[in-house]
C-alpha cells in the first residue's frame, strides 16, 4: 500500500504570511503531483515533479521533491486570499503499480484578508 | 473538447438499491480512475484502469464494480447501496504515468 501522509490537515493564516505543506511516504514514487481543489469542483493540477531533488516554481508557489523520491513539499510565499482551497498531493509508484494514482488526505488552507 | 463527463451530478438512493455512475472521456487517454471523496478529505482510489479490458482494485473497492470495454467509457457500478457509500464520486483520466489527471465535475451520492 502506498500511503501519502499530508501535514498539516488544516492551515489558517493571515494574508502575507508564508506556509509550507508536507507530503510524506515510506514508499518511493516515480512522480509526485500537487493539485488544488475548489469547493464543488474536481482537483486541478498545479505541478508534477519526477526527479529526486527537483525544485519547481509557479509564481509564489515552490514545490520540492525529496532526494529519495519519498516526500514532497509545497511552499507558498506571501499567501493571498485567492490561495484558499484544498491542496492535495498525489503519487504514482510506477513499476508493477503503474497507473495507480493515489492521493494524500489533503490540506485545507484558509487565507484571511 | 468536453474532457471528462460524469453523469448524474446528483443522486439519492435508498439502502439496497443499485446504480451505475457513468464516466466518459474524449481525450483518448489510456488511464481512467474512480475516486470517492468525503467532506474536507482527500480522494480515495476505488478502481483504476490502464486500458480497455484492464481494471484493477484501488484502496477501497468493496461494494463497487467497474468495467472498461472501450477507451472512452469507465462506468462504476454500486450494488446494494449502503449509507457508508454516501460521498462525492470523481472520475478522472490521464494519458500515461506522470501526466496530468483530468477530473470530471463529480457525482454527489446520498444513500438513505
Amino acid at each position: 500500500t502506498q500511503l501519502l501522509e499530508q501535514s498539516p490537515q488544516f492551515l489558517s493564516i493571515q494574508e502575507g504570511e508564508n506556509l509550507t505543506v508536507y507530503c510524506n511516504s515510506s514508499s518511493v514514487f516515480s512522480s509526485l503531483q500537487w493539485y488544488r481543489q475548489e469547493p464543488g469542483e474536481g482537483p486541478v493540477l498545479l505541478v508534477t515533479v519526477v526527479t529526486g531533488g527537483e525544485v519547481k516554481k509557479l509564481k509564489r508557489l515552490t514545490f520540492q521533491f525529496g532526494d529519495a523520491r519519498k516526500d514532497s513539499s509545497l511552499h507558498i510565499t506571501a499567501a493571498q486570499p485567492g490561495d484558499t482551497g484544498l491542496y492535495l498531493c498525489a503519487g504514482s509508484a510506477g513499476g508493477t503499480s503503474y497507473g495507480k494514482l493515489t492521493f494524500g488526505q489533503g490540506t485545507i488552507l484558509t487565507v484571511h484578508p | 473538447n468536453a474532457g471528462v463527463t460524469q453523469t448524474p451530478k446528483f443522486r439519492i438512493l435508498k439502502i439496497g438499491q443499485s446504480m451505475t455512475l457513468q464516466c466518459t472521456q474524449d481525450m483518448n487517454h489510456n488511464y481512467m480512475y474512480w475516486y470517492r471523496q468525503d467532506p474536507g478529505m482527500g480522494l480515495k482510489l476505488i478502481y483504476y484502469s490502464v486500458g480497455a479490458g484492464i481494471t484493477d482494485k484501488g484502496e477501497v473497492p468493496n461494494g463497487y464494480n467497474v468495467s472498461r470495454s472501450t477507451t472512452e467509457d469507465f462506468p462504476l457500478r454500486l450494488e446494494l447501496a449502503a449509507p457508508s457509500q454516501t460521498s462525492v464520486y470523481f472520475c478522472a483520466s490521464s494519458y500515461w504515468d506522470n501526466t496530468e489527471a483530468f477530473f470530471g465535475q463529480g457525482t454527489r451520492l446520498t444513500v438513505v
